[in-house]
């Protein structure tokens, strides 16, 4: 199960399939975008950032996508897991510092 | 490694009481901000300070005020507490405002109940 282009609240996927997950933003002057991992009753965890001047950065089983002409983020994440199952936030980074969140996306990883 | 340390993990206060929240950065951090999470919403930035100064302020109630000390602890002060203030409230730790890099490291959060 994959899903592209729209901003989607839950997303269901099997284990070992390859997860999109999507995201708009709307500060065009941020100089990074995030995305952040949060399992329930934790904080955010940092899986990945982009730099504004680029379009697509690879980690380790994950890739973010930043289209920068429709104001669109992306993650990717490859095989994915049970212990992926997790609330995503894109995020975008202002100079001051400070990281300003979007929607999340729950992951919901079926066995 | 040493993360950033929030207390209390939990606070149960009643309305219109007072409460403080205390972070602990990671060593070496000078950055320190502040977000509030109410049930499936997401983080909202409330505050942040850099070397002991605010560096920008967000969507903080005029209630609560926060600051930040000489060895890089954060305090948010919270007053007249109503029912809506209950939430998690996360602090996060950067160098140098992160000048480099998008990553915030954020600590396990304290969770406020408001009765």
């Amino acid at each position: 199960g994959e899903s592209v282009g729209l901003h989607l609240p839950t997303l269901s996927v099997q284990e070992g399939d390859n997860s999109i997950i999507n995201c708009a933003y709307s500060n065009s002057a941020s100089d990074y975008f995030i995305w952040y991992k949060q399992e329930s009753g934790k904080g955010p965890q940092f899986i990945i950032d982009i730099r504004s001047n680029m379009d697509k950065r690879q980690g380790q089983r994950v890739t973010v996508l930043l289209n920068k002409t429709v104001k669109h983020l992306s993650l990717q994440i490859a095989a994915t897991q049970p212990g992926d199952s997790a609330v995503y936030f894109c995020a975008e980074k202002s100079l001051a510092g400070k990281s300003t969140f979007g929607d999340g996306t729950t992951l919901t990883v079926k066995p | 490694a040493a993360g950033v340390i929030q207390s209390p993990r939990h606070l149960i206060k009643e309305k219109r009481e007072t409460a403080t929240l205390k972070c602990y950065p990671i060593p070496r951090h000078d950055t320190v901000y502040w977000y509030q999470q109410g049930p499936g919403q997401d983080p909202q930035f409330l505050i942040s300070f850099y070397e002991k100064m605010q560096s920008d302020k967000g969507s903080i109630p005029d209630r609560f005020s926060a600051q930040q000390f000489s060895d890089y602890h954060s305090e948010l002060n919270m007053s007249s507490l109503e029912l809506g203030d209950s939430a998690l409230y996360f602090c996060a730790s950067s160098l140098g405002q992160g000048a480099n890099t998008g990553e915030l490291f954020f600590g396990e959060g304290s969770r406020l109940t408001v009765l």
